[in-house]
């Protein structure tokens, strides 16, 4: 099984708004990650959590704040946000790099769609 | 820093037509290589991957790939393609001890009866 679920599939948010997005994965994987997606555009990478710890963050505005509970979860909380960070919005995971030399699949969910107005 | 180049951004086939994408990548190290499918209003699905081994790689719907290390390339290709094919179609490339991926512009692939 190589299923990552996301929560909610659309939400619509003010710039006052607080809100959360949800992920979770059942295949054991301990790195996790966010990815925003603008429409035509590749994904971007926002954060990495490996073994439940912050690896990368890509220099992202502090209106986006991660959290990683529990070696499953995943969640991004979004504060203040402005429209241009409306995009569809996409959890990853995969194995952790833990030897030298080490990679692993990254497999995605159906991803947020994310409107700010 | 490794980069990707999807040399197409817009393919327009026939049904039961075949179909190549071109993938090139640019890295001083050695690279893993991955194909991506997004579906309209989907994430994106892993549709096939190089890590090592065999330069070619298949994926179970018909799509295949070949790692060329001389020409630093890793076109995907369908001999026969559906109207569910059409999607857009992303190569991305990682290196060792890196949890970036480094996507291509994405290529649409348009499906026609």
């Amino acid at each position: 099984d190589t299923e990552v679920t996301q929560t909610p599939k659309h939400l619509v948010m003010g710039m006052t708004n607080k809100k959360s997005l949800k992920c979770e994965q059942h295949m054991g994987h301990r790195a996790m990650y966010w990815y925003k997606q603008k429409a035509k555009k590749p994904p971007e990478l926002m954060f990495v959590y490996s073994y439940e710890k912050l690896s990368i963050n890509e220099s992202v505005p502090s209106r986006f704040s991660p959290e990683c509970p529990n070696s499953s979860l995943l969640n991004l909380h979004l504060h203040a946000l402005q429209p241009e960070d409306s995009a569809l919005y996409l959890c990853a995971s995969s194995q952790p790099i833990r030897f030298s030399g080490d990679t692993d699949t990254q497999y995605f969910g159906p991803g947020t769609r994310l409107t700010v107005l | 820093a490794q980069s990707v180049t999807q040399l197409d951004s817009q393919v327009p086939v026939f049904e039961e037509a075949p179909v190549e994408l071109r993938c090139n990548y640019s890295s001083s190290v050695s690279v893993y290589l991955f194909w991506y499918v997004q579906y309209p209003n989907q994430g994106l699905q892993l549709l096939l991957k190089y890590l090592s081994g065999s330069t070619l790689v298949e994926s179970i719907n018909g799509f295949e790939a070949e790692f060329n290390k001389s020409q630093t390339s890793f076109h995907l290709r369908k001999p026969s393609v559906h109207i569910s094919d059409t999607a857009e179609y992303f190569c991305a490339v990682t290196i060792s001890n890196d949890y970036k991926l480094s996507f291509g512009a994405g290529t649409t692939v348009t499906v026609r009866a």
